[in-house]
Formats: structure tokens, sequence, C-alpha cells
């Protein structure tokens, strides 16, 4: 079935570094986007969201990017501390809200 | 505003007993959407509803799974018979009414069912 993935199960990144973090979707109909950070035992935690008609949108540390042509998307957060530790995942929504996620990239921040 | 509520945080059960997840939405959101997680992976999707209607249930198991959202009270989703398999994190997430797709969804803190 449609798909969104992620490339990379655990990134470790010094602290004041910049992390990068990959999804693959699948679903070429998808329009519409998000990042969530998943802290242990707590709720999906929404981080930023994009829609099909935009290449790059910024928030606070925050930069997410989509390439429709090769159906890619990243989030970048800029300036990594050991607040960000936490697992990563893209999700892709139906118009009825409905979320499909990808499996999720663990963030380490090492001092 | 309270964010979305879920009740119980941990639950234990035997097998074969039932399991009753509880869920508030935010304040005027009245979309619910229900998800699971197994250990190290990513939240599958399993149901959504709007007040008294299940819009999409293409996610659940078709035996021992049930969920409803009544006109008042919160939503409830419910395992009958609970095997280990069922072990998991069980997430609800809300949205608002009047915007429903391309919109985000707020996430409660989850369930975790535990089958002894």
């Amino acid at each position: 079935g449609e798909s969104v993935g992620l490339h990379l199960p655990t990134l470790s990144v010094q602290e004041g570094d910049n992390s990068i973090i990959n999804c693959a979707y699948s679903n070429s109909a998808s329009d519409y986007f998000i990042w969530y950070k998943q802290e242990s035992g707590k709720g999906p935690q929404f981080i930023i969201d994009i829609r099909s008609n935009m290449d790059k949108r910024q928030g606070q540390r925050v930069t997410v990017l989509l390439n429709k042509t090769v159906k890619h998307l990243s989030l970048q957060i800029a300036a990594t501390q050991p607040g960000d530790s936490a697992v990563y995942f893209c999700a892709d929504s139906d118009s009825w809200g409905k979320l499909q996620f990808g499996a999720g990239t663990q963030v380490v921040v090492t001092p | 505003n309270a964010g979305v509520m879920q009740n119980p945080r941990h639950l234990v059960r035997r097998r074969g007993q039932e399991a009753r997840l509880r869920c508030s939405p935010m304040k005027g959101h009245s979309h619910v959407y229900w998800y699971r997680q197994l250990p190290e992976e990513g939240l599958k999707f399993m149901v959504y509803l709007q007040k008294e209607n299940i819009i999409d249930e293409s996610g659940m198991p078709k035996e021992r799974f049930s969920a409803e959202f009544p006109k008042e009270g919160p939503s409830i989703l419910r395992i009958q018979q609970v095997v280990r398999g069922d072990s998991a994190a069980y997430f609800c997430a809300s949205s608002p009414m009047n915007r429903v797709g391309n919109t985000e969804a707020f996430f409660g803190q989850g369930t975790r069912l535990t089958v002894v």
C-alpha cells in the first residue's frame, strides 16, 4: 500500500549542530504533510506542516522542505538542543484529517 | 483550554478481559481519531469518528474492537477479550469541525495497555 517512510532510524547529533531528518512518501496525491515530535511516554506533538503548493516553510529553529518531484520531505533543526532529543515522525494527511505516519527517526543529542 | 484528555494513562488487563479507553477531545473539536502504536513503530490509524458517527474504520481489526463517540461524553475505544498482541499505546487525536483535513490534529498523552 501507499506509505510514508523514513530513511534513518537513528540520528546522533552534537549539541549546537544542525539536524536533518529525511522522509520519503509514495502517494503522489498527498497534499499536506506534518512533522511530529514524540518524547518518551508522551503523545506526538505538532512541529510544523507544509502544503504541496509550497516547497519550504520555516518555523522557530525548524525548516521543512518538500520536493514533490522525488516525493521527499525533510525537517531541519537548527542549533540542536538536548530538549530536541525525541523520535520524529513525518505524516501525510488525507482530506478527512486521517494521518499516515512513517516509522520514525530517533534523534539523540550529545553534549 | 485543556488539551486532548485520555484515560487511563496505563491499563493492565488479563487475557480475555475487556479494555475501555476514553478520549475527551479539545473543547470545540468534534472530530476524533484513534491510533495504535506498537513499541519502536509509528502510529497506525484505526478509526475516525464524528459525533455519533463512524466515518472511517478502515484501520480497525474486524473482531473485538469497537469505537464510539456519543453525543455527550468522551469517545470510547473498546477492546473485548484482549490478547497479548493488543498490548500497545493507543492515542487519540482531535481536530476542529470547521477545518477538517489540512489542519493540525492535537494528540492526547495516550493510554498504554498491557495485557498479561
